[in-house]
């Protein structure tokens, strides 16, 4: 079975500009998590779908940020306007809900010029 | 709210000598625990996880981490380091199904392995 994937791998775009972020979790995987990844830093929790719930969006940082999810398949992550300190890798990653392991796709680097 | 800490941004060894990754966490609920390690250049995967089992969790690789609740504590363990194991090293907590599984990560501990 295929793991997770992310595309594109990797983005530059000019500040200002919007980007559209995609992932496609494992099959049968009922919740997705983004997380953002500055350079030499830790994992920031962004976004976390599980199901048909609402979606827990405590951690993304602006309004400029958001994500959706069709049913238990792909999501994307838009970033809107741009700007310089958006520049990191985006991860996203799926999980079984009772299991809670996360098998994370290879990541997005995004950077804004 | 949970929250993770992991103490010391960077670890060096040398091969051979015992790994010890600290990590404390807070979390309001019995957690679910992990722990997940990053080689260059590559994606992050799971090392081993405390889902309130055994307080003793064996994982790949050779490394163990004990759950200790009096301290907050899920330290990561690996009697004798190799070569290999150079790598980043996160900590995670999550809330299990009471929380919704939402997963809070440590700043990472960059492992270095000398010769």
């Amino acid at each position: 079975g295929a793991g997770v994937s992310q595309s594109p791998s990797n983005k530059v775009t000019e500040k200002g500009k919007d980007v559209e972020l995609r992932c496609d979790p494992i099959s049968g995987h009922t919740a997705l998590y983004w997380y953002r990844q500055r350079l030499g830093q830790g994992l920031e929790f962004l976004i976390y779908f599980q199901g048909n719930s609402a979606p827990d969006k405590s951690g993304l940082p602006s309004d400029r940020f958001s994500a959706e999810r069709t049913g238990e398949s792909v999501s994307t992550l838009t970033i809107q306007r741009t700007q310089q300190e958006d520049s990191a890798v985006y991860l996203c990653a799926s999980s079984l809900a009772t299991g809670g392991e996360q098998y994370f796709g290879p990541g997005t680097r995004l950077t804004v010029t | 709210a949970q929250s993770v800490t992991q103490l010391g941004s960077h670890v060096s060894v040398s091969e051979g000598a015992l790994v010890l990754l600290r990590c404390n966490y807070s979390s309001s609920v019995p957690p679910y625990l992990f722990w997940y390690v990053q080689y260059p250049n590559q994606g992050l995967q799971l090392l081993l996880k405390y889902t309130s089992a055994a307080t003793l969790v064996k994982g790949i690789n050779g490394f163990e981490a004990e759950f200790k609740k009096s301290e907050t504590s899920f330290h990561l363990t690996k009697p004798s380091a190799h070569m290999s194991d150079a790598a980043e090293y996160f900590c995670a907590v999550s809330e299990g199904n009471t929380g919704g599984f939402k997963t809070i990560f440590g700043a990472g501990t960059r492992l270095f392995v000398k010769a």
